[in-house]
């Protein structure tokens, strides 16, 4: 089965960057799309960017272009987010989610159990 | 990109029906029949409960159904169950590789 394990919780100093991983199971890693996806405190989901672990060509939001970099290891069947120059706003909980590529999908069918990051001097 | 525009809370008792709207404009839900709604319940991931606007995932109940029509999409609960209340959020494509979620919906059953 389809299984997206995320790296432990992190804090961070305002002005630090943060890398958070996402090890895919259960599928062909490299077949696929993976998406990163956060939430702040009681706020709404806000889509990042994602990466084509077939090729490892990469998008981003336009919120987090600059500051977003999303990166694979097909060795490893990892994907990973590093987000640099937090600020306190940067508080979310980060979730990284599969697309299926294969299928022609354009949703967001397993995600991984998420990452809190504190942004706090 | 904007989000998209959900109602910020819904309620119902059960049995009823409710029906949350996500409205968009042309460059993401009115352009493209790529609409998927996710479920969240506290302190839990997000759920798939439909995808390209009208599709079920195998397991998600057929009381949930999806619908579009011009830039606005929607999503019904038939038959509302106590553990339908939840958190719902719309996501649309929106062109050149990039993807855009509504602002949530709160589903109290009554």
């Amino acid at each position: 089965q389809v299984q997206l394990v995320q790296s432990g919780a992190e804090v961070k100093k305002p002005g630090a960057s943060v890398k958070v991983s996402c090890k895919a199971s259960g599928y062909t890693f490299t077949r696929e799309a993976m998406h990163w996806v956060r939430q702040a405190p009681g706020q709404r989901l806000e889509w990042m960017g994602w990466i084509d672990a077939r090729n490892g060509n990469t998008k981003y939001s336009q919120t987090f272009q600059g500051r977003v970099t999303i990166t694979r290891d097909t060795s490893a069947s990892t994907a990973s987010m590093e987000l640099s120059s937090l600020t306190s706003e940067d508080t979310a909980v980060y979730y990284c989610a599969r697309v299926e590529l294969t299928v022609g999908g354009y949703y967001f069918d397993y995600w991984g159990q998420g990452t809190l990051v504190t942004v706090s001097s | 990109q904007s989000a998209l525009t959900q109602p910020r809370s819904v309620s119902g008792s059960p049995g009823q029906s409710v029906t949350i709207s996500c409205s968009g404009t042309s460059s993401n839900v009115g352009g493209y029949n790529f609409v998927s709604w996710y479920q969240q319940h506290p302190g839990k991931a997000p759920k798939l409960m439909i995808y390209d606007v009208t599709k079920r995932p195998s397991g998600v109940p057929d009381r949930f159904s999806g619908s579009k029509s011009g830039n606005t999409a929607s999503l019904t609960i038939s038959g509302l169950q106590a553990e339908d209340e939840a958190d719902y959020y719309c996501c649309s494509y929106a062109g050149d590789y990039s993807f855009v979620f509504g602002g949530g919906t709160k589903l109290t059953v009554l």
